[in-house]
């Protein structure tokens, strides 16, 4: 079983709020990464990251930002939350290439 | 450009009988990998199977197997013996590159086994 976790698992927030969605993993892996999901659609990933202090865009443009202080910690934070930004979120990470990433069981976000 | 193509958006099959979820994929990398995640309706991502470029033989996990056809650059899912709980979403996925992690992912099969 998969040790990282994402909270909250829903949140509904107004416009214009500033959000915090926290990932956390327990399996030391050094890349973790961001996908966008909307609802029956394909993942988009938004962000990833190599290792502490190391993060990039993905190939979805988002607003979000991220930070790697810690291996264990990837949190994304958006800080004027729109309607747009309504979707479901993924957190995952893996230990190197040619092996399986783990997922988050996912944020699922509404912006009203 | 990397692109997975999933061209079956929903599938309905009898329960125990085995059921075959496509995938195409486009690359001009020589090494790759190629994965299926299964969705369910509470929406975590569940790794199923794996096949690298390079591998031999066709991956086996269990009910699922995967019939990698390099040539036709297919990479085709199959369940046997299905359960009504493999009722959900079916991802195809690529890994671009070897030492590249990040993942492109298909539209996705929404797969409903019926009793």
């Amino acid at each position: 079983e998969a040790d990282i976790y994402q909270t909250p698992r829903y949140l509904v927030i107004g416009t214009g709020k500033k959000i915090t969605l926290e990932c956390s993993q327990t399996m030391g892996h050094d890349k973790m990464y961001w996908y966008q999901q909307d609802p029956g659609m394909e993942l988009h990933l938004i962000h990833y990251s190599y290792g502490v202090n190391s993060t990039e865009k993905g190939d979805l443009s988002s607003e979000s930002t991220v930070s790697r202080i810690r291996t264990e910690h990837f949190p994304l934070t958006l800080e004027s939350a729109r309607p747009s930004h309504t979707s479901q979120y993924l957190c995952a990470s893996s230990y190197r290439a040619n092996t399986e990433a783990f997922f988050g069981q996912g944020t699922r976000l509404t912006v009203v | 450009a990397q692109k997975i193509t999933q061209t079956q958006p929903g599938m309905f099959v009898q329960e125990k009988e085995a059921v075959t979820l496509d995938c195409t994929y486009d690359t001009s990398d020589p090494s790759y990998g190629l994965f299926w995640y299964k969705q369910p309706s509470s929406g975590e991502m569940i790794f199923l199977i794996y096949q690298g470029s390079y591998d031999q033989q066709n991956a086996t996990e269990g009910r699922y197997s995967l019939n990698f056809q390099k040539a036709r650059k297919s990479a085709n899912l199959v369940i046997s013996a299905s359960q009504l709980g493999d009722s959900a979403m079916y991802f195809c996925a690529m890994q671009r590159g070897f030492g590249n992690e990040k993942l492109t992912f298909g539209t996705g099969t929404r797969l409903t086994i019926i009793p």
